[in-house]
């Protein structure tokens, strides 16, 4: 399996536009979470799908961002519109079932999109 | 309730030598405390987990201690390598966070040939 797609890896866009994240999460994976990595916050989780619905968005900072998942292989993380202090990496993750059983399963992190907004 | 703090944010050890990140956590229903590894450019990755009917967990050079009175646990890299080098994250969750995985600050480890 290739992983959880992220693209793009690097984003540079201006102060006011929109940005758009997008993920493909490991196929048969039916939980997906965005997080969101910056020095002063850490990781944070914005928000989790089940099945393709959202679960909880409490981590979303506010009415800027917005997450889907139209269907169970990609997801999207919108930000309209974009100001300097949603600078940060953003993880899409994926697991198959909440890692809080025995089997072992896991949260399977994407390689991040790293966005700069100037 | 919901914070994990981990310690030290940084940490230099000679190649050889043992590293100790630890953390500590508030909610006792946290069930489930896993590390992962990031490597620079990377997501992060599962490197070992446990849970609190144990109080230690070896996976190799790395092993997870656990203190459940105490709601403290870190983790141990025994003869550390230069290729450890890498930002450490220690995790918690429970059944009553509906999957939410909740992360400490980090801790960037440096290993010196």
């Amino acid at each position: 399996d290739a992983g959880v797609i992220q693209s793009p890896r690097h984003e540079v866009t201006e102060m006011g536009q929109e940005v758009t994240l997008r993920c493909k999460p490991i196929s048969g994976h039916d939980y997906l979470f965005w997080y969101r990595q910056t020095m002063m916050r850490g990781l944070e989780l914005l928000i989790y799908f089940n099945n393709n619905v959202p679960i909880d968005d409490s981590g979303m900072p506010e009415d800027r961002f917005s997450a889907k998942m139209p269907n169970a292989s990609f997801s999207t993380l919108k930000i309209q519109p974009s100001e300097p202090r949603d600078s940060a990496v953003y993880f899409c993750a994926s697991s198959f079932k909440p890692f809080l059983d025995r089997g072992g399963n896991t949260i399977y992190f994407g390689e991040g999109s790293w966005l700069t907004v100037v | 309730q919901q914070q994990v703090k981990q310690s030290p944010q940084s940490l230099i050890v000679q190649k050889g030598g043992i590293s100790i990140i630890n953390c500590a956590y508030e909610n006792t229903a946290f069930d489930y405390f896993p590390w992962y590894q990031q490597f620079p450019g990377k997501g992060p990755a599962l490197l070992i987990a446990i849970r609190p009917d144990v109080s230690e967990k070896k996976e190799g050079r790395f092993t997870i201690s656990f203190n459940k009175s105490a709601k403290q646990f870190s983790l141990h890299i025994m003869d550390s390598q230069p290729g450890d080098s890498a930002t450490y994250f220690c995790a918690a969750s429970g059944r009553n966070q509906g999957g939410k995985l909740i992360f400490g600050q980090g801790t960037e480890l440096s290993v010196k040939p």
